[in-house]
């Protein structure tokens, strides 16, 4: 079956402590995103891709840093500049970037500081 | 810049009564719709969304939605709620080329619904 998936489902941070999320996609699509979700917050755009080797910044990448080197894969970074990190972390990928394209979205990390 | 409000944090319905949860967007281009689906601890999925054909869109698990242009407006809506629908409800807007084109998502609704 294909879909997008999401490892570790709890990440543990301690301080100064950079961590990275894993997402991987098998639906062959172009575009990934980052988004992160706190209560009451709805979901927040971290970063974006929209092809491979190439990323754009959302509305809070501070903190915050991705790779793209596959099709598949687009990991997120919680670098130890990221102040307040504990949320929950959603990866999605749609076949190309925006517009009236669906969204599939991974089954999410919760981040957690110690 | 596209925008959406979703009005109510919280709605509350009894099992068998109507769904209502409002969506208001702001967009300078006309915009796309969608209406997400998250249950505790997991993703969202789709639920329905409007790409210009019909104003009135049918989405899964008997929702709809329909798109009132002069209104500004996308509210789902379901006849008949049901216990499985609790869950959270997230609208989202992007635009068409010339508009922002990533979508915004509405801060959510949750649905609690009675016995």
């Amino acid at each position: 079956d294909g879909g997008i998936t999401q490892s570790p489902k709890y990440l543990f941070r301690k301080e100064g402590q950079n961590v990275t999320l894993s997402c991987e996609q098998n639906l062959n699509h172009d575009a990934m995103y980052w988004y992160r979700q706190d209560p009451g917050q709805g979901l927040r755009l971290i970063y974006y891709s929209q092809i491979v080797n190439d990323f754009q910044k959302g509305d809070i990448a501070e903190g915050y840093s991705v790779s793209r080197e596959k099709k598949e894969s687009f990991p997120l970074t919680v670098t130890s500049a990221q102040k307040n990190p504990t949320a929950f972390y959603l990866c999605a990928s749609s076949k190309v970037a925006g517009g009236q394209e669906t969204q599939y979205f991974g089954p999410g990390t919760r981040l957690l500081v110690l | 810049a596209q925008s959406v409000t979703q009005l109510g944090s919280h709605v509350s319905v009894s099992e068998g009564a109507l769904v209502l949860l409002r969506c208001n967007y702001s967009s300078s281009v006309p915009p796309y719709l969608f209406w997400y689906v998250q249950y505790p601890n997991q993703g969202l999925q789709l639920l329905l969304k409007y790409t210009s054909a019909a104003t009135l869109v049918k989405g899964i698990n008997g929702f709809e939605a329909e798109f009132k242009k002069s209104e500004t407006s996308f509210h789902l809506t379901k006849p008949s709620a049901h216990m499985s629908d609790a869950a959270e409800y997230f609208c989202a807007v992007s635009e068409r080329p010339g508009g922002s084109y990533i979508p915004t998502f509405g801060r959510g609704t949750s649905l609690i619904v009675h016995p």
